[in-house]
């Protein structure tokens, strides 16, 4: 059964302070492991897909990496506007996306 | 404007009384999915579906029906409403291809089983 577990469940950072989100998964054949990005009251917004070991994508302060078992997206030098729940999924063989349960992050001015 | 519209937004209503939330896009995409998301637990997948007149279950399917009889409609039946499924559901589409693996969300609905 394909799994996605995430870390830490919340996190809160001084604007400015990088860290970095862990996105642990075990799948049956990866087809692809996807973040995305939640504000309250709206539905998720896509950021990255990756879809093999040593993989790296940016998109402004953001970064996400793969592994064999997890994946990480790092956030260097945030602002107030990067707080958001932060949403890891895989793909496997089949069909259907798993989600793990997110990373609250606030970001304090 | 590319874009996922559901309906209702909110709803409130009485166990066993059958409800339908709508889904709606307009980006011409084969695959649309149901989820849900509940506090602690992430979305779970309900239903999705590949194509017209294609579908199948995800992890939660348990309460509910789908039918995808159009390309760009997906609704959710809930045949007899059960407090357990108060929650807020989402639907998504994405095209196949390449782009497959991208999941455009709509706004949710917020639904109350009373």
């Amino acid at each position: 059964e394909d799994q996605v577990t995430q870390s830490p469940e919340a996190l809160r950072l001084q604007e400015g302070e990088s860290s970095s989100l862990n996105c642990s998964y075990t799948v049956s054949g990866l087809r692809g492991l996807f973040w995305y990005r939640q504000d309250p009251g709206k539905g998720p917004e896509f950021l990255f897909t990756l879809y093999s070991a040593g993989e790296e994508k940016e998109k402004e302060r953001l970064k996400a990496t793969l592994t064999k078992k997890e994946s990480f997206l790092h956030i260097t030098a945030p602002k107030p506007e990067d707080s958001a729940t932060y949403l890891c999924a895989v793909r496997g063989y089949g069909q259907n996306f798993v989600f793990g349960p997110g990373t609250r992050l606030s970001v304090l001015p | 404007e590319a874009q996922v519209t559901q309906n209702p937004r909110y709803l409130i209503t009485v166990t066993g009384k059958k409800l339908t939330v709508t889904c709606s896009q307009n980006m011409n995409h084969e695959y649309m999915s149901w989820y849900r998301q509940d506090p602690g637990l992430g979305l779970r997948q309900i239903y999705y579906s590949m194509n017209v007149e294609v579908t199948d279950k995800g992890d939660v399917p348990e309460g509910y029906k789908v039918s995808r009889k159009e390309k760009r409609n997906f609704p959710l039946i809930l045949e007899s409403p059960s407090p357990n499924q108060t929650s807020l559901y989402f639907c998504a589409s994405s095209a196949q291809g390449v782009a497959k693996n991208i999941q455009y969300f709509g706004a949710g609905t917020r639904l109350s089983v009373l």
